[in-house]
C-alpha cells in the first residue's frame, strides 16, 4: 500500500542553517503531498501542498518541489529561526483511497540561537 | 468554533473499561477524520466521514472501535474494554472537502493512557 518515509529525527541546528528534511513515498497513483508542522502546544496545521509532478509548494520560507521520478517532496529552508522549532509530518492523499492522509513518522527541528 | 476541539484534553483509564473521545469540527466541514499517535510514530488513519456518505472505516484496529457522527457536526471516537496498546494520542481533523482539495484543520488531541 501508500507510504511516506521521513528522516528521523531529531535534527539539531544553529539559527540561520539550511535544513532539508528528506521525504519519499511510496504511491500505485498520483497522490497529492503535503508537509505538516505541529508546533509545540498546538495541533497540526498544514505548512504547504504539492498536487502534481514538478509542482513547488511554499510557505513562510519553506519549499518543497514534488519529484516523481525521485519520489520524493523534500522539505527545505534557507535559513531557519528558533520559532521553527517544532515537529514536522510528509504525507500523501490519493483520491483513489477516498482522501485520507497518509502520514510519515514526524521529524522533530530543533534550532537554536 | 474557531477551530477543531476535542475533548477531553486527556484520559486515563483502567484497563478494560470503555472510553469516549469528542470531537467538534469547524462549522460547516463536511469531511471529518480520526487518527491515532502512538508514541514516537506516525499518524495512523482510523476513520473518515464525508457528508451522508458512508464512512471509510477501513482504519479502525479491531471491532472495539467504533465511530459516529451526527450530521455535520460532532463526531464521538468509542473505544470499549480499552487495551494498554490503545494508549496515543488521538487526534481528529475537519476540512470543507477531501484533502487534496481543501486544507485539514486538526484539533489539539486526546491524549490517551490506558493503566
Amino acid at each position: 500500500g501508500d507510504s511516506v518515509t521521513q528522516m528521523e529525527g531529531p535534527v539539531t541546528l544553529s539559527e540561520e542553517a539550511f535544513l532539508t528534511i528528506n521525504c519519499t513515498y511510496t504511491a500505485t497513483g498520483y497522490p497529492s503531498l503535503f508537509w505538516y508542522v505541529q508546533y509545540p502546544g498546538e495541533g497540526l496545521q498544514l505548512l504547504l501542498k504539492a498536487t502534481k509532478a514538478d509542482d513547488k509548494g511554499s510557505n513562510k520560507g519553506f519549499e518543497a518541489t514534488y519529484r516523481k521520478e525521485t519520489t520524493s517532496f523534500h522539505l527545505e529552508k534557507g535559513s531557519v529561526q528558533v520559532s521553527d522549532s517544532a515537529v514536522y509530518f510528509c504525507a500523501l492523499s490519493d483520491r483513489r483511497q477516498t482522501d485520507k492522509l497518509i502520514f510519515g513518522t514526524g521529524t522533530r527541528l530543533q534550532v537554536f540561537p | 468554533g474557531a477551530g477543531v476541539s476535542q475533548s477531553p484534553s486527556n484520559k486515563v483509564t483502567e484497563k478494560g473499561k470503555d472510553v469516549e473521545l469528542r470531537c467538534d469540527p469547524i462549522s460547516g466541514h463536511t469531511a471529518l477524520y480520526w487518527y491515532r499517535q502512538r508514541l514516537g510514530q506516525g499518524l495512523e488513519f482510523l476513520i473518515y466521514f464525508q457528508g451522508n456518505s458512508a464512512p471509510d472505516k477501513s482504519g479502525l484496529p479491531s471491532d472495539r472501535f467504533s465511530a459516529e457522527r451526527t450530521g455535520e457536526s460532532v463526531s464521538t471516537l468509542t473505544i470499549q474494554r480499552t487495551q494498554q496498546e490503545d494508549s496515543a494520542v488521538y487526534l481528529c481533523a475537519s476540512s470543507l472537502e477531501g484533502y487534496t482539495n481543501t486544507e485539514a484543520f486538526f484539533g489539539q488531541g486526546t491524549r490517551l493512557t490506558v493503566v
